[in-house]
């Protein structure tokens, strides 16, 4: 079964601009969450989607978005990039079929953006 | 709403030596427990989790964790590293009820030394 996959693996943009990530979950898979990480901040959440609906958000400014497609599938925006975005961007996806968090996430390798 | 400290952002171990990493967390309701290992240029992998039941766990590649709940810890632990362990280990943790997000620690980076 072929993992979760995201696109691009690396980007780099300047100030202002706005950028899109992707990210395919494993087949099978109805949850995608999305999670920021710098070297100083670790690992934080930005969002969840499930089944089209976001379920959960982090504690992002409204710059950062997302959605999540009929076939799981799901992108992230930002817009207006600043200096302080540049991170690594994870996708996770699970099968969160349950009422609790009992499923594995499986992690993508990441998207690793930089702005200039 | 939860939080997790790992003791440790650094260790260095020398290869076939026993490994402890330490994760303490805080919460006011019951939670699940996670580590997850995350390797140069790649995402996180999960070694083990806590949902209930006994609370020594075991994982994949030689690891296993011990759920102190008087304590509030959940450390890791590996008897004999090797090089291959080399890579930066994060503790999570999430309620136990409802589909709640992850909250990780800041990670620690194991080294091992040959």
């Amino acid at each position: 079964k072929a993992g979760v996959t995201q696109t691009p693996r690396y980007l780099i943009k300047t100030r202002g601009q706005q950028v899109t990530l992707s990210c395919s979950p494993i087949s099978g898979h109805r949850s995608v969450s999305w999670y920021q990480q710098t070297p100083g901040q670790g690992l934080q959440f930005l969002f969840e989607y499930f089944s089209e609906t976001q379920r959960n958000k982090g504690n992002f400014p409204g710059r950062f978005s997302g959605r999540q497609f009929s076939n799981s599938r799901s992108e992230m925006n930002v817009s207006t990039l600043e200096l302080g975005d540049s991170a690594l961007y994870l996708c996770a996806s699970s099968l969160a079929s349950g009422s609790t968090s009992t499923d594995t996430q499986y992690f993508g390798p990441g998207t690793r953006l930089t702005v200039l | 709403a939860q939080s997790v400290t790992q003791l440790d952002s650094q260790v260095p171990v020398f290869e076939e030596a026993p490994v402890e990493l330490r994760c303490n967390y805080s919460s006011s309701v019951s939670v699940y427990l996670f580590w997850y290992v995350q390797y140069p240029n790649q995402g996180l992998q999960l070694l083990l989790k806590y949902l209930s039941g006994s609370t020594l766990v075991k994982g994949i590649n030689g690891f296993e964790a011990e759920f102190n709940k008087s304590q509030t810890s959940f450390h890791l632990r590996k008897p004999s590293v090797h090089i291959s362990d080399t890579a930066e280990y994060f503790c999570a943790v999430c309620r136990n009820s409802g589909n709640t997000p992850l909250v990780f620690g800041k990670g620690t980076r194991l080294s091992v030394i040959a």
